[in-house]
């Protein structure tokens, strides 16, 4: 079946440093791709996501390509500020009969510190 | 806009009680809820969907006799755990399906509950 396999955390950077939060996936067909994002004490958020391989999911800084050769959609940001500091889940939605199901990562912790 | 509350965002209970978890769509109507449990560092796993004015769809292995599940309103759903059992403890949460045929799920920020 659908899974998600997310990177363990927790991640522990300083700001400014590079981020990448690895994501594999196993899919019939031809899922979309998400990452979520979770604030402490607030509900999950979509980040960004992409629907077909090659496409590349972008916002707030951070990056995702959907690989279908390697069944990959990593998170990467450039330079994370404090402020990322929150749970990034990495989620995929099969199509058909599962359409609008959501399959998740176990999550990842990530703390930036100044 | 697209905001999902819970209620509560925390309950403690005594084993043998149920407790209801409510889940409102504030701005928007949500045709499809869905309900997650997340257990301490797992991923999400959802529970069951529900559709407004019909039954709810359980996923494998969910007790539909333990986790009542009521869509009654393009606004609302609410899950009950019946006689809860220490073994319930979790955090519970739930999405709502945007309008418009985007698919997109907007989440609750999730209710912990604990059983004694």
């Amino acid at each position: 079946g659908d899974s998600v396999t997310q990177m363990e955390g927790p991640v522990t950077l300083s700001e400014e440093a590079f981020l990448t939060i690895n994501c594999t996936y196993t899919a019939t067909g031809y899922p979309s791709l998400f990452w979520y994002v979770q604030y402490p004490g607030e509900g999950l958020q979509l980040l960004l996501k992409a629907t077909k391989a090659d496409d590349k999911g972008s916002n707030k800084g951070f990056e995702a390509t959907y690989r279908k050769e390697t069944t990959s959609f990593h998170l990467e940001k450039g330079s994370v500020q404090v402020s990322d500091s929150a749970v990034y889940f990495c989620a995929l939605s099969g199509g058909g009969s599962t359409l609008g199901r959501l399959y998740f990562g176990r999550g990842t912790q990530l703390t930036v510190w100044p | 806009g697209a905001v999902v509350s819970q209620h509560p965002s925390w309950v403690i209970c005594k084993s043998g009680t149920s407790v209801k978890i409510e889940c409102r769509s504030l701005d928007f109507q949500a045709t499809t809820m869905f309900w997650y449990r997340q257990f301490p560092k797992q991923s999400l796993m959802l529970m069951a969907t529900s559709n407004e004015g019909s039954k709810a769809t359980y996923e494998q292995g969910v007790e539909k006799d333990k986790f009542l599940i009521n869509h009654a309103s393009l606004t609302l759903s609410t899950l009950t755990v019946t006689s809860a059992h220490p073994e319930d403890s979790s955090f519970y949460i739930c999405s709502a399906e945007g309008q418009g045929g985007t698919n997109e799920q907007f989440f609750g920020p999730g209710t912990r509950l604990t059983v004694l």
